[in-house]
């Protein structure tokens, strides 16, 4: 079964510092990596997805994600980090319905808090 | 969250009565979805639709059901056979049903049993 895992609850950075929040991920074929935010009582917004090509992927709100195949992983990072970063953090992944509809697999979720 | 509406933004719902959950999108999407968001937990689908008067059920689909009359609506009325329907509702729309295609969502409904 393809799934997606997040390692930390919680990850803790000042402001200013760079941040990085953590994906792996188990698909059996080529995988389809997304991240997205979560404000309180929000819904998702889409951050940036890794389909094919550059294994680093540029996002909104200076975001951006590195692919890693031999790690299986996909890790949020931003250079310098800022008080209004802080919120909930998804990375999902494509996995296959069968009849061979696609939807996608979600991580527990990681809270950022960035703290002055 | 632009261009994809749910309402009510708070629902309370009394035990043995069925609440519906509205949601509009004017992306011109063809596939919609609905999700359920528990504290400590990931989102789990509970209903996809890939066009209009088509729908499957996702991994939580027991106790929910859903209608696709129309591109832009795909309502989800939660049933009393849902035993704990507590939850944040989330619902999103993406071009189709491609791995490639980003979802996106709308602003939630968060709907609390009494």
């Amino acid at each position: 079964a393809q799934s997606v895992a997040q390692p930390e609850d919680q990850v803790n950075v000042a402001e200013g510092n760079p941040l990085t929040v953590k994906c792996t991920y188990s698909v059996s074929g080529n995988p389809y990596l997304f991240w997205y935010v979560q404000y309180p009582n929000r819904g998702l917004q889409f951050l940036l997805k890794y389909i094919t090509g550059d294994n680093l992927v540029k996002g909104s709100y200076g975001f951006e994600a590195e692919f890693n195949k031999s790690q299986t992983s996909f890790h949020l990072k931003k250079p310098s980090a800022l008080v209004s970063d802080s919120a909930l953090y998804f990375c999902a992944v494509r996995d296959r319905f069968s009849g061979g509809y696609n939807k996608l697999i979600f991580g527990a979720g990681t809270r950022l808090a960035v703290h002055p | 969250d632009g261009g994809i509406t749910q309402s009510p933004k708070y629902l309370f719902r009394k035990e043995g009565q069925n609440v519906t959950l509205s949601c509009e999108q004017n992306l011109n999407h063809d596939a919609m979805y609905w999700y359920r968001q528990d504290p400590g937990q990931g989102l789990r689908l509970i209903y996809y639709s890939q066009i209009v008067n088509d729908f499957q059920k996702g991994d939580i689909a027991e106790g929910y059901s859903v209608s696709r009359e129309k591109k832009e609506s795909f309502p989800l009325t939660v049933t009393s056979a849902q035993k704990n329907p507590t939850a944040f509702y989330l619902c999103a729309s993406s071009m189709g049903l491609a791995g490639t295609d980003t979802q996106y969502f709308g602003p939630g409904t968060r709907l609390t049993v009494l």
